[in-house]
């Protein structure tokens, strides 16, 4: 049963443009949400994270938005880069001992 | 610090063969773990270890073993592998289960090819 769907799957945005990408959990003992970035041929490393006594996490043009109630969250790429192209994966999980869950992935390609 | 190093890189295997990925980090992570990447289905966990002596299964388990005789090392092995363990294998080490306060590192992959 996959308790984190991620949408889109593939995501086209131009440079300067504004990236999103939604995941919505059903597990409400997560307590940690982080997001993945990866390039072709990397393995993911962590982008960014949030908790869910948070509504909204910023570190620079990326941006964490968090609706407990509804479930869901979202990574917002401000004024999107070339270099901002890659794989993003959303997941659920924490210090419950819920072993991080993941999405199923978007790719993203921002035009130049 | 090296971080997570897998071996081989890329790996293919005629079916029923078997073999061991390697995973190692040089960090005294405690909590390590195995995934693989398939298109449109994210990163699945196969198995994880929270320390030297201790396994258990993830979401994906069948085919595949673990073992934890140290804290650096943590091997996956294959069985007989099938076609349907073609995929890119990642491990991945943090100091205790990932959360807020222990960042996940993964490793730069493994990518098996099943004929």
């Amino acid at each position: 049963q996959q308790q984190v769907k991620q949408s889109p799957q593939s995501l086209i945005v131009q440079k300067g443009g504004i990236s999103i990408i939604n995941c919505a959990y059903e597990n409400t003992a997560f307590d940690y949400f982080p997001w993945y970035q990866q390039f072709p041929g990397k393995g993911p490393a962590l982008l960014i994270a949030i908790r869910p006594d948070v509504s909204e996490k910023k570190e620079g043009r990326f941006t964490i938005s968090f609706n407990k109630s509804a479930k869901q969250f979202s990574l917002h790429i401000m004024d999107s880069q070339p270099g901002d192209s890659a794989t993003y994966f959303c997941a659920g999980g924490g210090t419950s001992g819920s072993r991080l869950t993941f999405g199923e992935g978007t790719q993203l390609t921002v035009n130049p | 610090n090296a971080g997570v190093t897998q071996t081989p890189k890329f790996q293919v295997l005629k079916t029923g063969q078997s073999m061991t990925l390697q995973c190692a980090q040089d960090m005294n992570h405690e909590y390590m773990s195995w995934y693989r990447q398939d298109p449109g289905m994210g990163l699945r966990l196969i198995h994880y270890s929270v320390g030297a002596g201790i396994t258990d299964q993830g979401e994906v388990p069948n085919g595949y073993n673990v073992s934890r005789s140290t804290t650096e090392d943590f091997p996956l092995r294959l069985l007989s592998a099938a076609p349907s363990q073609t995929s890119v294998y990642f491990c991945a080490s943090s100091y205790e289960v990932p959360s807020s306060y222990n960042e996940q590192f993964f490793g730069p992959g493994t990518r098996l090819t099943v004929l």
